[in-house]
């Protein structure tokens, strides 16, 4: 069946610094890939997506590249700021099936 | 103008109560869903109703009963609630069953005591 594995959290970062967070993904056929993020005490939002092998998602500095080859999907931003501060899911779907997320990683940015 | 919209916010019962949990969406969407996210944020889905059609069923218990009226509301009954049940319930919406852009209602936080 299809799962997404992404790096454990809490990640703590300084303000400004780079950020990547881990996906993994199993899947049969060609998944298109998501990240999502959770403000705190909100719902999900989409953060980027990408749907064929080699796209890139960027969404608000925030960036992640469709590896086929290593079935992963990282995070990564340049300079995080605290109102990044967030929890962030990586998720796939597959044909007809529903959206697969990951278990979530909290990313805690400090001033 | 909030896209997809759950009452109550809050939610603390007891252990043996039945509650619901009312979910709308004015996107015009054909298809919602309803997740369950426990304490360490992991989020499953529950369920999935396709213009007021049950479409996905997950294990969960049939103590959870959902009902759509019509395709922009999809509530959630809960019968005995049980201390196992206390989590944050998320009902999202999407274009259709196709359309992996799912929009997120901001939860229910049911606390059973």
């Amino acid at each position: 069946g299809n799962s997404v594995t992404q790096m454990e959290g809490p990640v703590t970062l300084s303000e400004e610094a780079f950020l990547t967070i881990n996906c993994t993904y199993t899947a049969t056929g060609y998944p298109s890939l998501f990240w999502y993020v959770q403000y705190p005490g909100e719902g999900l939002q989409l953060l980027l997506k990408a749907t064929k092998a080699d796209d890139k998602g960027s969404n608000k500095g925030f960036e992640a590249t469709y590896r086929k080859e290593t079935t992963s999907f990282h995070l990564e931003k340049g300079s995080v700021q605290v109102s990044d501060s967030a929890v962030y899911f990586c998720a796939l779907v597959s044909g007809n099936t529903p959206l697969v997320f990951g278990k979530g990683t909290r990313l805690s940015v400090i001033a | 103008d909030t896209a997809v919209s759950q009452t109550p916010k809050y939610l603390v019962t007891q252990m043996g109560n039945d509650k619901s949990i009312k979910c709308e969406q004015n996107l015009g969407h054909d298809t919602m869903y309803w997740y369950k996210q426990d304490s360490k944020k992991f989020l499953k889905i529950m369920f999935s109703y396709n213009n007021k059609e049950l479409i996905i069923n997950e294990t969960v218990p049939n103590r959870f009963s959902p009902k759509s009226p019509d395709k922009a509301h999809l509530n959630l009954h809960i019968n005995s609630l049980e201390l196992g049940d206390s989590a944050v319930y998320f009902c999202a919406s999407s274009q259709d069953t196709g359309s992996y852009e799912q929009y997120f209602g901001p939860g229910t936080r049911l606390t059973v005591t």
